[in-house]
């Protein structure tokens, strides 16, 4: 079965730039998506599409998808954005979620 | 803007069937491009998808579910629901429910409810 791999954690000093990898056999060639979740909160979409940021997402939030790997980037990032963040893929008729990965911000 | 809420038990025993209804409001559940999905997230865990469901009645479950998971939706009430059958104390988790996006080539969870804590014990 299809699988996508995230790194359990990334560290990251506010006001710098912190990278999220997704990776699966040409993922690329999917659509990833990424979600934000706070201790107690039901998970938000930050990232569709690989690349498109729903409205009320800041614009320091991005994405990218080519090869085997979908990357979230947070520029600039604020304490506000320490979280876990889950990437998403669709495959065989099947809902793929990477474990997730806690983003530390100090 | 669309708003869903879980609602069911919070304590089911083992073997039993659990239930839960999720209630749309601010939006349409007959709304053609999106879908209506269940996801779970254990404790302290990631996120698991169930399934989810069209109104016109078409569904996806998670294959390491299928068996278990039968997904319905009941449009004159704007909700949808989720019945888990034979749960053991592996189904505890807290359950979400979701607004999906179909772009014909792949989906993503645009709203979520606040999720509802199911707890399996005799």
């Amino acid at each position: 079965s299809y699988e996508v791999t995230q790194p359990p954690s990334v560290s990251v000093s506010p006001g710098q730039t912190a990278s999220i990898t997704c990776s699966g056999d040409k993922l690329g060639k999917k659509y990833a998506a990424w979600y934000q979740q706070k201790p107690g909160q039901s998970p938000v979409l930050v990232i569709y599409q690989d690349t498109r940021r729903p409205s009320g997402i800041p614009e320091r939030f991005s994405g990218s998808n080519s090869g085997n790997t979908a990357t979230l980037t947070i520029s600039g990032a604020q304490a506000m954005d320490e979280a876990d963040y889950y990437c998403q893929a669709w495959e065989s008729n099947t809902v793929i979620f990477g474990g997730g990965t806690k983003l530390t911000v100090l | 803007q669309v708003q869903l809420q879980e609602s069911g038990p919070g304590l089911v025993k083992p073997s039993q069937t659990v239930s839960l209804t999720c209630t749309v409001s601010g939006d349409s559940i007959s709304s053609d491009g999106y879908y209506w999905a269940w996801l779970r997230q254990h404790p302290g865990k990631g996120l698991e998808w169930i399934g989810f469901i069209h109104y016109r009645g078409r569904t996806y479950y998670s294959p390491s579910l299928k068996s278990r998971v039968t997904l319905s939706v009941d449009t004159s009430e704007n909700q949808f629901s989720l019945d888990l059958n034979s749960v053991s104390a592996a189904d505890t988790a807290v359950y979400f429910c979701a607004k999906v996006r179909d772009y014909s080539s792949g989906y993503h969870f645009e709203y979520w409810g606040r999720g509802t804590l199911v707890t399996v014990s005799s």
